[in-house]
């Protein structure tokens, strides 16, 4: 079975400062994919970052950075200078290294950026 | 760029009738899936679709559930009489065998309001 937790339910900071959303996640497998997917106010859910289970090796892409510890299964993700824009639910999810398997979702994040 | 494609964007249904929901993915993509948001609540899996039959399901996806790719393009999910709780969104996804971290295209949803 697979399980992704998201501990914080709602985040709010003003605008140019950091934010750090955490996922803590359950598998059996040893090869596993992790994502984050952004859900703006519009509904639709828009792909972000992606990491698979033996790249642990953590970056950065413009104002996303994500930090992968396998050794405490986290897969935190982090948005630096915050914009009003990237207020919206964020989810981490999971999936397992076989073809066509499923995306279990943790229960996201609300982040609240304010001007 | 490809995307996939969902139709209606919102259906609004009286409790006891049918509805029909249509994905149209990618078109190079094997894997179809469905994933249901009832509002405010993280994003489910219902069921995932390959070669012509169902690959895998969730408890959700019960008797009153159907998929079906009925041509080529089309991938349509079936609630056969529908419930106050089927209210939620729900969102098409596709993938392609060969990536190398399965990664899932997802449509923009549809709303579904049942009253």
């Amino acid at each position: 079975a697979q399980k992704v937790t998201q501990a914080q339910t709602e985040i709010s900071v003003v605008e140019k400062e950091d934010v750090t959303l955490d996922c803590v996640y359950e598998t059996r497998d040893t090869t596993y994919y992790l994502f984050w997917y952004k859900q703006p106010p519009s509904g639709e859910l828009v792909f972000l970052i992606r990491r698979n289970s033996f790249d642990e090796q953590n970056e950065i892409s413009g104002r996303y950075s994500w930090n992968f510890q396998k050794s405490t299964s986290s897969f935190n993700f982090t948005i630096t200078a915050s914009q009003v824009v990237d207020s919206a639910v964020y989810f981490c999810a999971l999936s397992h290294s076989r073809e066509g398997n499923k995306l279990t979702f943790g229960g996201g994040t609300r982040v609240l950026v304010k001007p | 760029e490809p995307e996939v494609t969902q139709t209606p964007s919102h259906q609004v249904t009286q409790m006891g009738q049918e509805v029909i929901l249509r994905c149209v993915p990618i078109s190079n993509h094997l894997y179809f899936y469905w994933y249901r948001q009832i509002l405010g609540q993280k994003v489910e899996f219902l069921v995932s679709f390959y070669n012509n039959e169902i690959s895998e399901k969730s408890e959700i996806f019960d008797d009153q559930f159907s998929v079906e790719r009925p041509d080529g393009s089309n991938f349509t999910l079936k609630i056969r009489s529908t419930k106050l709780e089927d209210s939620a969104m729900y969102f098409c996804a596709s993938s392609v065998p060969w990536d190398h971290y399965n990664e899932q295209f997802f449509g923009p949803g549809t709303r579904l309001t049942v009253l």
